[in-house]
């Protein structure tokens, strides 16, 4: 299967400052990216989909201002969270497509785990 | 009522057992259909897709789809410890779009 990796795996932060969750995908080029967050005991909640030069396109109720993605290659994105809060604090997993399986199957990356204090 | 439902369990069940998990949806409209392994704190990891109707085997793992009653089910035969994990559905409408995923269902095998 296809392989992709997060950065950091884990941060607590004070609340205010700005976090950067990098996701790559390390044998294979992704045009599209997906952000999911999962709260404890929760499904995975779909928060953008990030596209290689161009605008991320996000859920109904995300903030764009607050949660910036930048994809700024076909084997990375970023997800930033801005002036974090204790309520952002959250497990952030990402997912992309190789093109061999014409997009039919998503492989997730090992999650980032943020905590704001 | 929720795009994909999936009962949260906790299922308990001991060493060797042929293990059931189920989803159901409501989108008519999907065609992709997946079964993830979450352990504790880490990332879900694929173990099955399914391509609309149909039966698929890997291994100890069989995926099955009924699009006519919108129910997806993976059976799990001769479970071992190792498998206790939380299994999650997802499904999406097109290749290459983001899942939606059930609730997931925590599975415990005993030894």
């Amino acid at each position: 299967g296809a392989v992709v990796s997060q950065h950091p795996s884990w941060v607590i932060c004070k609340s205010g400052t700005s976090v950067k969750i990098e996701c790559r995908s390390l044998d294979f080029q992704a045009t599209t990216m997906f952000w999911y967050r999962q709260f404890p005991k929760q499904s995975l909640m779909l928060m953008a989909t990030s596209n290689e030069g161009s605008k991320a396109t996000y859920e109904q109720g995300v903030e764009k201002d607050k949660f910036l993605i930048n994809h700024a290659s076909l084997t990375l994105s970023t997800l930033t969270v801005t002036s974090a809060h204790p309520e952002d604090s959250s497990f952030y997993i990402c997912s992309a497509s190789p093109a061999w399986t014409s997009g039919s199957e998503q492989f997730f990356g090992p999650g980032t785990r943020l905590t704001v204090l | 009522q929720k795009e994909v439902e999936q009962d949260p369990g906790p299922l308990s069940v001991p060493e060797g057992a042929i293990v059931s998990l189920n989803c159901t949806y409501s989108n008519s409209a999907f065609q992709y259909f997946m079964w993830y392994r979450q352990y504790s704190r880490k990332g879900p990891e694929l173990l099955m897709y399914t391509y609309s109707s149909g039966n698929k085997e890997d291994g100890r793992f069989t995926a099955q789809v009924d699009k006519s009653s919108k129910y997806i089910s993976l059976f799990i035969r001769d479970s071992q410890p190792s498998d206790s994990a939380t299994y999650l559905c997802a499904m999406s409408v097109q290749a290459g779009t983001a899942l939606i995923f059930g609730k997931g269902t925590t599975l415990s095998v005993s030894s």
